[in-house]
């Protein structure tokens, strides 16, 4: 059973388009998180959701939008891509509060490439 | 900028032998989590030390916090192959939300 997944693992595009990348959890989680890791492997938080609303919101180029249809859905839209939005990009989940709010399960990661 | 560095950039040890890595972050903390990544696979949680625990143990890992050095070190002993992947520390930094701020790193390579 997929924790959480993503869609599509891979993504080869050109420069100046449009793409969106999906993930979906079923753990039940209410909290949602998107992360770009860059070639040198550095992680960095763009975004999270609790419940739908946005409470991480980290200096990231409004290109990047996240939305959120419901608390297990969380979707990343990229407009007008540059070469610089290649990396690979996480999805992960956990519960907002509680003894194991901490513990964030990453999905696979989508490998975005720009050409 | 990233929170933590970790040291070694990389590891390279034989199966049986012990590997320790060590990660140092800037701010204060109310945690500090390890996780393990495999290559071309996300983020899996090892352990979480909290800022008032000094050393904690799971299995074969065991890791050690010291806040007045804002340093963690992360030990496996009786490494496997199965251990090869790159290892993160992680701190919750002072965001709230569970804004996780990761360091660059240890990738660990263990030999049969």
């Amino acid at each position: 059973d997929t924790a959480v997944s993503q869609t599509p693992k891979y993504l080869v595009t050109q420069m100046g388009n449009d793409k969106s990348i999906k993930c979906e959890q079923n753990l039940g989680h209410d909290t949602m998180y998107w992360y770009k890791q860059d070639s040198k492997k550095f992680l960095k938080i763009m975004f999270s959701y609790n419940n739908k609303e946005l409470i991480i919101n980290e200096t990231v180029p409004n290109r990047f939008s996240p939305k959120s249809p419901d608390k297990a859905h969380l979707n990343l839209h990229i407009n007008s891509l540059e070469l610089g939005d290649s990396a690979v990009y996480f999805c992960a989940s956990s519960y907002q509060g509680g003894p194991r709010s901490y513990e964030q399960y990453f999905g696979p990661g989508t490998r975005l490439t720009v050409t | 900028s990233q929170q933590g560095e970790e040291d070694p950039q990389a590891l390279s040890i034989q199966e049986g032998e012990n590997a320790t890595m060590n990660c140092s972050y800037k701010t204060s903390i109310n945690n500090l989590q390890w996780y393990r990544q495999n290559s071309g696979r996300g983020l899996v949680h090892l352990i979480l030390i909290r800022s008032n625990e000094r050393e904690k143990h799971s299995g074969r890992l065991r890791v050690t916090l010291d806040t007045s050095k804002k340093s963690s070190s992360l030990l496996i002993t009786a490494s496997r192959a199965a251990d090869t992947a790159s290892y993160f520390c992680a701190t919750d930094g002072s965001g709230g939300y569970n804004k996780l701020i990761f360091g660059a790193g240890t990738r660990l390579a263990v030999h049969p």
